[in-house]
Parts: C-alpha cells; structure tokens; sequence
C-alpha cells in the first residue's frame, strides 16, 4: 500500500518569506499527487494536483509543487507567504482500490504559522 | 453549483451511543467518501461509496458502517460509541469514474464534529 510522510508538524515562516512544505510518498507505480488545505472549521480545498505531464504544477494562492520521481518528493512551495496562507496542508496520494478506482491516503498534516 | 453539504456541524454523545452523520454530495457526483480526522492520526479513510454500494473500505471496525441513497446522498453511522471516536468527520464528493485514468478529484465537506463524553 501507498504512503505519505510529511515532514514537520508544525512549520513557522515569516511574512514574506519562502514556503517549503515537504511530502514524500511511497509507491511502485507512478501516483497522483495533491496537495490540500485546511482552514479552521473547514473542509479541505484542493490546491494543485499532479497526474501526468509536466511535473512543475501549479496550484492557487500562488503555490506550486513539483513532482520528482527520483526522489519520491512532492514539496510544496510559495515564494512570498502572507498571513492568509496560516493553515494546515495535507499531501496526498491516490491508492489504487480493489474496486479498480482510487482512494486516497493523506499525509498526518502540516500546520503553517505565518509571523508579522 | 451548491458544494458537499454535511449535517449536523456539530454533535455531542456519550459513550454507548450511536450516531448518524448526513453527507449530501455535489449534484451529479455519483461517489461518497467517509474520512476520520483526528490530531493524533490524521485523515483516515472509512469507506466510499458509488450507486449505493460500498466500493471502498478502510480499516475501521464494524461499528462503524454507511449508506448510500439513490439521490447519492450518504450516511454513515457509529454505534456503541467510544472516546475514541471523538473527531472530524469529512465526507468528499467526486464523480467516482473508474478506469486507470480516473483520479476522481474530491470535493470535501465541511464536516461534523463529533465529541463523545
């Protein structure tokens, strides 16, 4: 079965600064990639994905990610962090079910503090 | 498009109890997945569901069960409830296609938070 590791529970950057969140995933076949966030009291909001193709991805708010297959990576990051980006972020990876469809299996979650 | 709507938003229980949680998906998505979020252990995954049938299991006890409506709205029940249980429930939404391509993006819900005493 596929995994997810993220490194860092609890990541600190100040406004401004660069934002590397770190995934790694385990897997024998080329996955899909996502990269959620989760606000207080809220569900998840998809920020970028990664099927197939180029593996630099793009996402909202200004993040990207890229796919490094070499490496089993998929680290997230933004140039400049703004005090709106304060979140969790979840990676996740698609396991392929018995059913032949996918489900996924999320990293435990990284909580993003943005200092003033 | 309305988004995944999930009742209640907040539920508190004792132990011994059950409890019923509602996931109405996005008009159109035929597939209903079931997550656990807690700080410990993260998001889990319960179970999914697609026309009425589960399709997808995770690795949780029997006490823990679902359903799905021809309207693909879900339920998921936990009966004899434990302290443990205390957590977010997320129910996401996709199109649910299969097929090797079909990474079915998923939408999620607000979710229920439930608190066992």
């Amino acid at each position: 079965a596929q995994s997810v590791t993220q490194l860092g529970s609890h990541v600190s950057v100040s406004e401004g600064a660069l934002v590397l969140l770190r995934c790694n995933y385990s897997s024998s076949v080329p996955p899909y990639l996502f990269w959620y966030v989760q606000y207080p009291n809220q569900g998840l909001q998809l920020l970028l994905k990664y099927t197939t193709g180029a593996t630099l991805v793009k996402g909202i708010n200004g993040f990207e990610a890229e796919f490094k297959k070499s490496e089993t990576s998929f680290h997230l990051t933004k140039p400049s962090a703004h005090m709106s980006d304060a979140a969790e972020y979840f990676c996740a990876v698609s396991d392929r079910g018995t059913s032949g469809t996918y489900k996924y299996i999320f990293g435990t979650g990284t909580r993003l503090k943005v200092l003033a | 498009k309305a988004g995944v709507t999930q009742t209640p938003r907040y539920l508190i229980k004792t132990r011994g109890q059950q409890v019923t949680l509602s996931c109405s998906p996005i008009s159109g998505h035929r597939s209903v997945s079931w997550y656990q979020q807690t700080p410990g252990q993260g998001l889990q995954f319960l179970f999914e569901y697609f026309s009425e049938t589960q399709r997808n299991k995770g690795n949780f006890p029997g006490r823990f069960s679902g359903r799905q409506f021809s309207n693909s709205r879900s339920e998921m029940n936990v009966s004899t409830l434990e302290l443990g249980d205390s957590a977010l429930y997320l129910c996401a939404s996709s199109a649910g296609l299969a097929g090797r391509n079909s990474y079915n993006e998923q939408f999620f819900g607000p979710g229920t938070r439930l608190t066992v005493l």
